[in-house]
């Protein structure tokens, strides 16, 4: 079962514009983690974010959590067409985080 | 650097065939992982292995099994494939004693059954 659902599915833009992504998720969770995952590749991490925590930074990205409403944002500022991936929020579904849960996620398309 | 790779990065199998997908990480991690990618599906988890030998069912294990002989090493198996099982199979790892728990991904396999 999908426990984070990605908003928007597609999302194109111009380079230099700021780009978000959203993620809504079920069930409690202990952290939430945002991937990418460029064209026919794996996965790889960004950021993560735990439940007690609200906004964290790294670089260009910038990732919110709203427990409350089970919900977490990625913002990528001032894009570039290197940005162009598809990109996934992950949770974790036990207490010991060995096990992620992934959303169906946002394929971002950066224009030069 | 931290590695995973995967045993090929694209296969053809016909329908009925068994089928092996080998997965190395080089990270000295604990768990390892299968999962398979369909477009508008995200990531689905098939089956992980928290330690040699050990393994524990996903969401979607039907249709597969796994062995774990070696710490580094995490095989999927198809026993006879079928065409619904053609997907992007991705492999990944994770650390149990990181606070972290990022997981590590390899390449992907894209594994059409024809």
């Amino acid at each position: 079962s999908q426990q984070g659902e990605e908003d928007p599915q597609a999302l194109s833009i111009q380079e230099g514009e700021n780009a978000t992504m959203n993620c809504s998720y079920k069930t409690s969770i202990n952290n939430l983690q945002w991937y990418r995952q460029n064209s026919g590749r794996g996965l790889v991490h960004l950021i993560l974010i735990r439940s007690n925590e609200r906004e964290k930074h790294s670089g260009r990205l910038r990732v919110t959590l709203d427990t409350s409403k089970k919900s977490s944002s990625l913002l990528i500022t001032a894009s570039r067409a290197a940005d162009t991936a598809s990109y996934f929020c992950a949770t974790d579904q036990n207490n010991a985080g060995n096990m992620l849960t992934f959303g169906g996620g946002t394929r971002l398309m950066v224009k030069p | 650097d931290v590695k995973v790779t995967q045993s090929s990065r694209y296969l053809v199998k016909r329908t009925g065939e068994k089928v092996f997908l080998e997965c190395v990480q080089d990270m000295d991690h604990e768990n390892m992982f299968w999962y398979r990618q369909d477009p508008g599906l995200g990531l689905r988890l098939i089956y992980f292995s928290y330690d040699v030998k050990m393994k524990e069912k996903g969401d979607i294990p039907e249709g597969y099994s796994v062995s774990r002989e070696k710490k580094e090493r995490f095989s999927l198996i198809l026993e006879s494939a079928s065409t619904n099982q053609t997907s992007m199979y991705l492999c990944a790892s994770s650390s149990q004693g990181s606070p972290i728990y990022e997981q590590y991904f390899g390449p992907g396999t894209r594994l059409t059954v024809t």
